[in-house]
């Protein structure tokens, strides 16, 4: 079955700098890739998302690129801010499979 | 429509005690999700319906665990005879299978077995 990699497990940034965060799949089947972005004491929400049919996605400070030969994807927060702090998920999953597996979570503490 | 609602958010509960928890989805997503979290993991896939119909079972779901969602909406998690090693957040998102992958996810229910 599918099997995700997240590093780092713990990222700390200052206030404005960038943070990334790198996730690796196995299986080659899976074409969805999202982020879910998870606070204290709530789920995780989804941030951005990627299909396989592209190779970048942005929205605004937000971005995630997506290397289908390295089987590898990253989440890219530009200026970051103190609100950007919480855990972050990356996930894969193949078309019409739902069992989406999801890394083992970064988390982001923006030092303002 | 309030998102994915989850109910109760914590639950404490004996060792051997049922347990069951409950979400209501978005109105108009016909998939439904469980999921579980320990600390510091990732969510974990647990099962999946499509509308009333339960189509994928993970195996970590074992035979003391069962879900239904009889009418198509909301959707139940039961777990019987419980043990320290359920204790997690139980996760349930929904999702429409017509419009886009993304899931939304509930707040989640907090099991601790003592």
């Amino acid at each position: 079955g599918e099997n995700v990699e997240q590093h780092p497990s713990t990222l700390s940034v200052q206030e404005g700098d960038s943070a990334v965060i790198k996730c690796t799949y196995s299986d080659s089947a899976s074409n969805y890739f999202p982020w879910y972005k998870q606070e204290l004491g709530k789920g995780p929400q989804l941030i951005i998302d990627i299909r396989s049919n592209v190779g970048e996605k942005k929205d605004q400070r937000i971005a995630v690129t997506l290397n289908k030969t390295a089987k590898h994807f990253s989440l890219h927060i530009t200026e970051t801010q103190p609100e950007d702090s919480a855990v972050y998920f990356c996930a894969a999953r193949k078309n019409n499979n739902n069992d989406m597996r999801f890394g083992a979570g970064t988390r982001l503490t923006v030092k303002p | 429509d309030t998102g994915v609602s989850q109910d109760p958010r914590h639950k404490i509960t004996k060792r051997g005690q049922n347990v069951t928890f409950r979400c209501d989805p978005i109105s108009e997503h016909n998939r439904l999700y469980w999921y579980r979290q320990t600390l510091g993991q990732g969510p974990e896939f647990l099962t999946y319906f499509q509308n009333e119909a339960q189509l994928e079972k993970s195996r970590l779901l074992s035979d003391r665990f069962s879900a239904e969602r009889p009418k198509g909406s909301f959707s139940t998690l039961e777990i019987q005879r419980t043990e320290q090693g359920d204790s997690a957040m139980y996760l349930c998102a929904s999702s429409n299978r017509d419009r886009d992958y993304g899931y939304t996810f509930g707040s989640g229910t907090r099991l601790t077995v003592v």
